[in-house]
């Protein structure tokens, strides 16, 4: 059965660095999507991507972030300047359509020291 | 703002029993999505059910939505202990165009063997 794979599934980074999370979403998907869910609160929306631009961000993805499709089957989450608060589990997902089922990753899990 | 809200946050039942859960949200949707998720890992996509649709099964689960009270129910029938997770209600806007789905509070369901 066809699945959004995400790439690392933990990773540690000091404050300040640049992380980029990977993802493969489902290849005959055409929207894909970063969520993030910090410990012990719900999921929040980031960002949605569609036709090789962002469709809809919310007010959490600011400058420091940015999302890139760079060849036909990697997505990727790029935050420049990591802080403490970016310390959270971040989904990647994928739809056929926007108002179609949307099927998640495992998740990367992004602790900040 | 559209928000899925679930009620109870918290329920505990033996297996065998069935278990509801409840979803609330503010605004038009164009559907509404179940997810669980296992302590830590991904998300997994269980039922879509959009708005001129009323009730909706699969396997052991069975969900109806009510779009006059703006509400969902998830029953999960004859719960196994491998049922224990969290139940996500995620919304998807009439009004959006980019497939961003609001996510609720969440269920953690406990089945006790």
């Amino acid at each position: 059965e066809p699945e959004v794979t995400q790439t690392p599934s933990h990773q540690v980074t000091q404050m300040g660095q640049e992380v980029i999370l990977r993802c493969v979403p489902i290849s005959n998907h055409l929207y894909f999507y970063w969520y993030r869910q910090i410990l012990g609160q719900k999921v929040e929306f980031l960002v949605s991507f569609y036709n090789n631009e962002i469709s809809e961000k919310s007010e959490i993805f600011d400058d420091q972030f940015s999302v890139e499709r760079p060849d036909g089957s990697n997505f990727t989450l790029k935050i420049r300047s990591t802080k403490l608060e970016d310390s959270a589990m971040y989904f990647c997902a994928s739809s056929e359509d926007r108002n179609t089922e949307a099927f998640f990753g495992q998740g990367t899990r992004l602790t900040v020291v | 703002s559209q928000q899925g809200e679930e009620d109870p946050q918290a329920l505990s039942i033996q297996e065998g029993e069935n278990a509801t859960m409840n979803c609330s949200y503010k605004t038009s949707i164009n559907n509404l999505q179940w997810y669980r998720q296992n302590s830590g890992r991904g998300l997994v996509h269980l039922i879509l059910i959009r708005s001129n649709e009323r009730e909706k099964h699969s396997g052991r689960l069975r969900v109806t939505l009510d779009t006059s009270k703006k509400s969902s129910s998830l029953l999960i029938t004859a719960s196994r202990a491998a049922d224990t997770a969290s139940y996500f209600c995620a919304t998807s806007s009439y009004y959006n165009q980019g497939g961003k789905l609001i996510f609720g509070q969440g269920t953690e369901l406990s089945v006790k063997p």
